[in-house]
């Protein structure tokens, strides 16, 4: 199975800053036919279900604001939010979905709160 | 819309074993795949297994195989999860999510779990 590991385990930035949570993959996520990295980012709040923030490692789902930004290629992936506001307290997992067949795996998470 | 409402809450006695059901709606319920995961108090995401919606192929993760199965009706476009013999360490939110149904074929895949169920707690307890 892919392992992926995050961190900080937890993040404390002021209103306005920049908040970087780092994800890690035991494999090579890279399919090198199209050049695009299965890699999603999911922002969970309390008592909600996940949501998709980004996928193929840097492209924004609709209706995400453009604060959000994912980079990063093959193994080791970056989710940056630009200028941290109150509404982005919550929890974010990096998440693979490279795996054939499926066998999807998450990150432990990374909880981000204000300073 | 594009939506997954999950069956209620369940409490159940170790040994039992509990089902839950995702009613899709807002899409075609054949071309997309319906994948279970769950999320025990405090802790992060665990992914169970997959079922593609046309065909019915499952996968399972393989700490849960013989003990999971995961089915669909299409006449009512609903998925359901069922877990047997149930431990105090089943207890958790059960999420149905859409994904892409592409076993293999990467190229095909675009977006990871899209749309998301409310989630369902499920209470192991004697």
């Amino acid at each position: 199975d892919i392992v992926m590991t995050q961190s900080p385990d937890s993040l404390a930035v002021s209103l306005g800053e920049r908040a970087t949570i780092r994800c890690k993959s035991s494999q090579n996520l890279l399919y090198d036919i199209n050049n695009k990295s299965y890699l999603g980012w999911y922002q969970q709040k309390p008592g909600q279900p996940p949501k998709l923030l980004i996928y193929w490692a840097s492209t924004r789902e609709s209706g995400v604001p453009d604060r959000f930004s994912g980079s990063g290629s093959g193994t080791d992936f970056t989710l940056t939010i630009s200028s941290l506001q109150a509404e982005d307290v919550a929890v974010y997992y990096c998440q693979q979905y490279y795996s054939t067949p499926p066998l999807f795996t998450f990150g432990p998470g990374t909880r981000v709160h204000i300073k | 819309q594009v939506q997954l409402v999950q069956s209620g809450a369940e409490v159940k006695r170790p040994g039992a074993s509990v089902n839950v059901s995702c009613k899709a709606s807002g899409y075609t319920f054949s071309h997309y795949a319906i994948n279970w995961l769950r999320q025990a108090p405090g802790h992060g995401l665990e992914w169970l297994g997959w079922i593609y919606g046309f065909n019915g192929k499952t996968y399972y993760t393989q700490n849960f195989q013989g003990r999971v199965i995961i089915t669909t009706d299409t006449s009512t476009t609903t998925a359901y999860m069922e877990l047997r013999s149930l431990r105090s360490d089943d207890t958790a939110v059960y999420y149905c999510a859409r994904g892409d149904p592409y076993e293999w074929e990467l190229l095909r895949r675009n977006r990871p779990f899209d749309v998301w169920g409310q989630g369902t707690m499920v209470t192991v307890s004697s």
